[in-house]
């Protein structure tokens, strides 16, 4: 199975920050990579596909980069609704697998 | 509008069994994979399985693998999930989710809440 490694865990930023996360992958995925916002008490919703392609409707706020083994989540301008966990998944191979998860918390 | 509507909560004791559901509309049912995943409390997502419910072609991840059943019945757009017999350890929030060629999650259900306790 292809083990996905989010950091940080956890983080804490002010409205108007930059968040970043990153995935690593434990073996080379190309940019078979995706990422999903989950609110509290709320099903996953996908945010950005194929590494970099923002789903239709997401903020421009979201993006996504890298290839390989290492990929970036990035929220440019924090917003109080952001406020969730954040995952990666990988669909290089079956099975498809999660990262651990990144909460997002307003200072 | 595509929606997948899943069954509701839950509570079982262990050794029983069940079978969850999820309902697509607004979409060619046939034409798109149905994953599950599960969410144990407090914790991250974990792929059990997919099912293609157009030939029922149906894949498991290895941890998930002969714990559960996916299945499928395209007549009434509805697809499933089932235990013989729960654990406690089966406790846990269950999403149905779309599958895009085997890539991405694109919709979701509103997730089924199982608990199993004595």
């Amino acid at each position: 199975d292809i083990q996905m490694t989010q950091s940080p865990s956890s983080l804490s930023a002010s409205v108007g920050d930059r968040v970043t996360i990153t995935c690593q992958a434990s073996q080379d995925i190309s940019i078979y990579l995706n990422w999903y916002q989950q609110k509290p008490g709320k099903a996953p919703n996908l945010l950005i596909y194929t590494a970099s392609t923002l789903e239709t409707g997401v903020p421009s706020r979201f993006s996504g980069s890298g290839s390989g083994t290492d990929f970036t989540f990035t929220i440019s301008n924090l917003q109080p609704e952001d406020i969730a966990t954040y995952y990666c998944q990988q669909y290089d191979n079956l099975p498809l697998t999660f990262g651990g998860g990144t909460k997002v918390e307003i200072k | 509008e595509v929606e997948l509507v899943q069954s509701g909560a839950e509570v079982k004791e262990p050794g029983e069994s069940l079978k969850i559901s999820c309902k697509g509309s607004g979409y060619s049912f046939t034409d798109y994979w149905i994953g599950w995943v599960r969410q144990m409390p407090g914790k991250g997502l974990e792929w059990m399985g997919i099912i293609y419910p157009g030939d029922s072609d149906t894949k498991y991840s290895p941890s998930f693998q002969g714990q559960v059943t996916i299945s499928a019945d395209k007549s009434i757009n509805t697809a499933y999930l089932q235990w013989s017999s729960l654990k406690a350890s089966d406790t846990a929030m269950y999403y149905c989710a779309r599958l895009v060629v085997l890539n991405h999650f694109d919709y979701w259900g509103q997730g089924a809440l199982v608990t199993v306790s004595s």
